[in-house]
């Protein structure tokens, strides 16, 4: 199985920094991947698919990049609402594996 | 507009098992997969399987073989997650999450609110 692999686990930064995400899949994914945010007590929701497509309605201060096995995710100026939780995911095929997540805080 | 909702929170005993359902309106339903992902208490997210509403097909991960069923009732736009042989390490949140496609892509789009299973003695 493909394995997914998230970096850092949690980070702090102050409102207006840029933040930068990292996922790593155990084999060659190709763009097949997505990245979703988790807010506290909430539903995850869709970011980012095709390693780099926003997804309708995201904020474009959101980005992504990468293929293959290597994979970021980024938040140009991080704003007080994008405390969450954020989760990779592969869906080169099954199983549809999560990173482990980073929990982003301010 | 898309909507996925779930059933209520459950508690339940070890070695029972446990039906969850997730009931969609606002889009035509055999025509998206339904997937199942799970959630333990402070951890991540967890992926489990996937119906294809269309056929009744399904398929799940490794770890979940032999004790998750994934069906649907297409008179209802209903799907259900059944897990069995409930252990105390199955206490989570589980949702279901429509798939949606775009230029080969596939990703969750829309998410049921979840439901809460509690496995305790």
């Amino acid at each position: 199985d493909i394995q997914m692999t998230q970096s850092p686990s949690s980070l702090s930064a102050s409102v207006g920094d840029r933040v930068t995400i990292t996922c790593r899949a155990s084999q060659d994914i190709s763009n097949f991947l997505a990245w979703y945010q988790q807010k506290p007590g909430k539903v995850p929701e869709l970011l980012i698919y095709g390693a780099s497509t926003l997804h309708s309605g995201v904020p474009s201060r959101f980005s992504g990049s990468g293929s293959g096995t290597d994979f970021t995710l980024d938040i140009s100026s991080l704003q007080p609402e994008d405390v969450a939780t954020y989760y990779c995911q592969n869906y080169n095929g099954a199983p549809r594996t999560f990173g482990q997540g980073t929990k982003v805080e301010i | 507009q898309v909507q996925l909702v779930q059933s209520g929170p459950e508690v339940k005993k070890p070695g029972a098992s446990v039906k969850v359902s997730c009931k969609t309106s606002g889009y035509t339903f055999t025509n998206y997969y339904m997937h199942w992902v799970r959630q333990a208490p402070g951890q991540g997210l967890e992926w489990m399987g996937w119906v294809n509403p269309n056929t009744g097909g399904a398929n799940s991960a490794q770890k979940f073989q032999g004790r998750v069923t994934m069906t649907r009732d297409t008179s209802i736009s209903t799907a259900y997650m059944e897990l069995s042989s409930l252990r105390s390490d199955d206490t989570a949140v589980y949702y279901c999450a429509r798939v949606g496609r775009k230029y080969g892509h596939e990703y969750f789009d829309f998410w049921g609110q979840g439901s809460l299973v509690t496995v305790s003695s």
